[in-house]
């Protein structure tokens, strides 16, 4: 069973570019979340996705998007970065229902200069 | 809505002795509580949860919770700190309205001295 993966592991941008992160869910798991983690806090719920539609979104704007694919992967994409924009990206996944476990990817580092 | 506080963002103990990891949460309705652990450089793994079911909770690696709904606490405890515990531990909340979004905590980070 291959756990949740993340790509890529670290990445350098400048502000104003944008930046597309990708995750792989487990196996068997349709239900994808994302969480910013800045330094030395907790991870910040994004949003989620479930069968290819957004089920939830956290307190970030607009130019936070994502989506979900067939086979349950996921994009996170990042228009017109800002400098706080640098943080881990954690993507999640999981089967449905509020009681079940995520499992956490190693994230993604994202530098934006 | 609902939040999670971790009191000490640091916590220090001595190789065999006790951890106390504090946490409580404010939510409207019911909670669902999570403990992960989260080891440098990588993700979050989860270490137990609390579904209202029993009240005290076992999870991995000798941790152990107790859900007080009088205090809003979900206490991490373990009674003999191990050098491999030295982590950042984040304590989660879920409610049923809102999928299994998590939100955390602002996380402790333990250090086990020998």
């Amino acid at each position: 069973e291959t756990g949740v993966t993340q790509s890529p592991t670290h990445l350098i941008k400048t502000r104003g570019q944008q930046v597309t992160l990708r995750c792989s869910s487990q196996s068997g798991h349709n239900t994808v979340s994302w969480y910013q983690q800045a330094l030395g806090q907790g991870p910040q719920f994004i949003f989620q996705y479930y069968r290819e539609e957004e089920n939830g979104r956290g307190n970030f704007p607009p130019r936070f998007s994502g989506l979900q694919f067939p086979n349950y992967s996921s994009e996170l994409n990042v228009n017109a970065l800002e400098l706080d924009d640098s943080a881990l990206y954690l993507c999640a996944s999981s089967l449905a229902g509020v009681v079940n476990e995520q499992f956490f990817g190693p994230g993604t580092r994202l530098t934006v200069l | 809505a609902q939040s999670v506080t971790q009191l000490g963002s640091h916590v220090s103990v001595s190789e065999g002795a006790l951890v106390l990891l504090r946490c409580n949460y404010s939510s409207s309705v019911p909670p669902y509580l999570f403990w992960y652990v989260q080891y440098p450089n990588q993700g979050l793994q989860l270490l137990l949860k609390y579904t209202s079911a029993a009240t005290l909770v076992k999870g991995i690696n000798g941790f152990e919770a107790e859900f007080k709904k009088s205090e809003t606490s979900f206490h991490l405890t373990k009674p003999s700190a191990h050098m491999s515990d030295a982590a950042e531990y984040f304590c989660a909340v879920s409610v049923g309205n809102a999928g299994n979004m998590l939100t955390f905590g602002g996380g402790t980070r333990l250090m086990v001295k020998p």
